[in-house]
């Protein structure tokens, strides 16, 4: 496997489950990402894991919940979530260095997740 | 909160023309990346601009950072039917712990052949 990698691809679920979201990455990076993409808006940044520790909650509500084991694998834990939640979750990673400011992002192919 | 603004929203031309998108925002930016999207894909890193006024060119593909660090510009030749995609602008701003990347809702361009 290379570059960053997410299972599953696509995920439907009920209001009253609970599920998780994995993503993997390969490229020896140290910080890894949650985004969530939906139809006519902006990525949203959800959480930032640097150095396994969780640096950004961008107000995400406490339904999602991150898990960083190490610094190749992230977890989003999914429980009663809302048909509003249905979207393209994406898993991202980069490499976060002292002294530079450009944070390039590698992306996974996402889960379309559907809640019914 | 950054606000990036990428016109226009949608984009659809012939196979062989050019065409330019655009990525404004009010506010200042330590550099910006430009990606580009496939259907059932996550974004790909195209490139990275960090200097005011710097241009960079990607085989048919020139990105422009605007002078003052708060436009891009992004052009293509000769488009091709596999430049089809969701072109996304991303701003950064700060760094280590206070690093944030914000996204504009990109421009979906169709090339037909």
């Amino acid at each position: 496997e290379t570059g960053v990698t997410q299972t599953p691809r696509h995920l439907v679920m009920g209001m009253t489950n609970k599920k998780s979201l994995k993503c993997e990455q390969h490229l020896g990076h140290n910080a890894m990402y949650w985004y969530k993409q939906s139809a006519k808006k902006p990525l949203e940044l959800m959480f930032v894991y640097n150095f396994k520790e969780q640096t950004e909650n961008n107000s995400v509500p406490s339904r999602f919940s991150p898990e960083c084991p190490n610094s190749s694998h992230l977890f989003l834990h999914l429980h009663t979530l809302q048909p509003e939640d249905s979207a393209l979750y994406l898993c991202a990673s980069s490499q976060v260095q002292v002294g530079t400011s450009s944070y390039e992002q590698y992306f996974g192919p996402g889960t379309r997740l559907t809640v019914t | 909160t950054q606000l990036l603004e990428q016109s226009p929203q949608f984009l659809s031309i012939q196979e062989g023309e050019n065409l330019t998108v655009y990525c404004n925002s009010s506010s200042v930016f330590s550099s910006l990346q430009w990606y580009r999207q496939e259907p059932g894909e996550g974004p790909v890193l195209l490139v990275t601009v960090v200097t005011g006024g710097e241009v960079k060119k990607l085989k048919r593909l020139t990105f422009q950072f605007g002078d003052a660090r708060k436009d891009s510009s992004l052009h293509i030749t000769a488009a091709q039917p596999g430049d089809t995609g969701l072109y996304l602008c991303a701003g950064e701003v700060g760094g280590g712990s206070n690093y944030k990347l914000t996204f504009g809702k990109g421009t979906l361009l169709t090339v037909n052949p």
